[in-house]
């Protein structure tokens, strides 16, 4: 079956702009995540969604990012007044239901954030 | 979640059993010992996780010391394909993955 998909593939913004990074979780799937995912380094949560609701939000680096999941389906994370430190691999994930320590996290191939 | 070190990068022969070792000396006793790993430019794929029994699958065997202080990932035959960075990862909250640096892994034709 699809697994997780993410667009862009890759995005280039000018600092200050606004972005939107979209994510389409594997069908049926209730929990997604965001992490992020800088050179050199393993990714980095950000948010956690349990349906339509952010179960979790405590990896936002700050109020400039923001995450959406109305039908509890796709989720779009946005990012306004880009810096150039956002710049980074944005990786969605989503599993079945986010309940147990043992459910496999899927990963999608993320997006390429470059802020010039 | 406990905090898990790896070898920064390692390598083996094409053909050669890989062993990726990891220590979790702070490991409580209901935290699993997860591994993904990551190829180039791709999203991480989960591999295989287990709490204190050894545990096989296709990809690979996980190995975990009776103290559960360390385990060890074994990539029984591997290929140029497994070249990748291998995160181990100790889980206790069901929806957060904290990934470190993970050991890069080269094999070698």
């Amino acid at each position: 079956g699809a697994g997780v998909s993410q667009t862009p593939s890759n995005k280039v913004t000018e600092k200050g702009k606004y972005v939107e990074l979209r994510c389409d979780p594997i069908s049926g799937h209730t929990a997604l995540y965001w992490y992020r995912q800088s050179l050199g380094q393993g990714p980095e949560f950000l948010i956690y969604f349990q349906g339509t609701g952010a179960a979790d939000d405590s990896g936002l680096p700050n109020d400039r990012f923001f995450a959406v999941r109305p039908e509890g389906s796709v989720s779009t994370l946005k990012i306004q007044r880009t810096e150039r430190g956002d710049s980074a691999v944005y990786l969605c994930a989503s599993s079945p239901t986010g309940a147990s320590v043992q459910e496999t996290q899927y990963f999608g191939p993320g997006t390429r954030l470059l802020v010039l | 979640d406990a905090k898990t070190t790896q070898p920064t990068s390692m390598d083996c022969a094409e053909g050669r059993a890989a062993n990726l070792p990891c220590n979790h000396s702070t490991i409580s006793g209901n935290e699993y010992v997860y591994w993904y790993r990551q190829i180039h430019s791709q999203g991480p794929q989960y591999i295989i996780h287990g709490l204190k029994n050894n545990e096989t699958n296709e990809m690979a065997s996980l190995i975990i010391t009776e103290d559960r202080k360390s385990s060890t990932l074994i990539l029984p035959h591997a290929t140029l394909r497994d070249t990748a960075v291998y995160y181990c990862i100790v889980r206790v909250a069901s929806y957060k993955l904290i990934f470190g640096s993970g050991t890069r892994l080269l094999v070698r034709p």
